[in-house]
């Protein structure tokens, strides 16, 4: 078994849709990571969080420590938004864990 | 601030030669990281530094691979001798602190290895 299993590993969703992406743990972590990779292949930050909730413009990010379970939420999805999004957990150090990847496609 | 900086973009060899792949972190940055991205294992973590000191090595995947740090702004990731399983986008970053950072990746190396 994965130490992170996201859900779905694909979402296909209109435009303007509210999108969830679900991250799954199985050890103790300090921070879990949310990035979006590009079809162009470049990897982006989007969020770090270690409790509680944090929002950037249209997107959410919010994590339950006790439950070992983080969610990315999109409000109002636009066709730019379709990237891979990866979930990683740290959890000793520096070292990231990653997750597989949820691959979003947002029809026009 | 220009990124993380990553040379070459792509590479193509024969299995046998000798690949050097390149880092520039962003300048302030304390800890560089490598990865590999393929598509059965997803993204790896190679190796990391902190200081210029390798913190910890137990991702590279045999002797055929090697990093350096020789100072603040450079690393490489040298593989030799190649072999098409090395086939692989590979990743560096760089984040300002140890611990858990916001890491900002460069734009990676896509390796094939014929």
């Amino acid at each position: 078994k994965n130490e992170v299993e996201q859900s779905p590993q694909n979402l296909t969703a209109q435009e303007g849709e509210f999108i969830t992406i679900n991250c799954s743990y199985s050890v103790g972590i300090s921070a879990l990571h949310w990035l979006q990779q590009h079809p162009g292949g470049g990897i982006v930050s989007l969020f770090m969080l270690s409790s509680g909730k944090k929002k950037h413009g249209r997107l959410i990010a919010t994590i339950n420590i006790q439950e070992k379970h983080s969610s990315l939420h999109i409000t109002a999805s636009h066709p730019r938004d379709s990237a891979v999004y990866i979930c990683a957990v740290g959890s000793s150090g520096d070292k990231l864990t990653f997750g597989t990847g949820t691959r979003l496609a947002v029809r026009p | 601030d220009a990124g993380v900086i990553q040379s070459p973009r792509h590479e193509v060899t024969e299995m046998g030669q000798e690949v050097t792949l390149r880092c520039k972190p962003i300048s302030g940055h304390n800890s560089l990281f490598w990865y590999r991205q393929t598509m059965m294992r997803g993204l790896e973590l190679l190796i990391y530094f902190n200081n210029n000191v390798p913190i910890d090595d137990s991702g590279m995947p045999e002797d055929r691979f090697s990093a350096k740090m020789p100072n603040a702004s450079f690393s490489t990731l040298k593989i030799q001798p190649s072999e098409p399983r090395d086939s692989a986008v590979y990743f560096c970053a760089s984040s300002k602190n140890r611990g858990q950072e916001t890491q900002y990746f460069g734009p990676g190396t896509r390796l094939l290895v014929l």
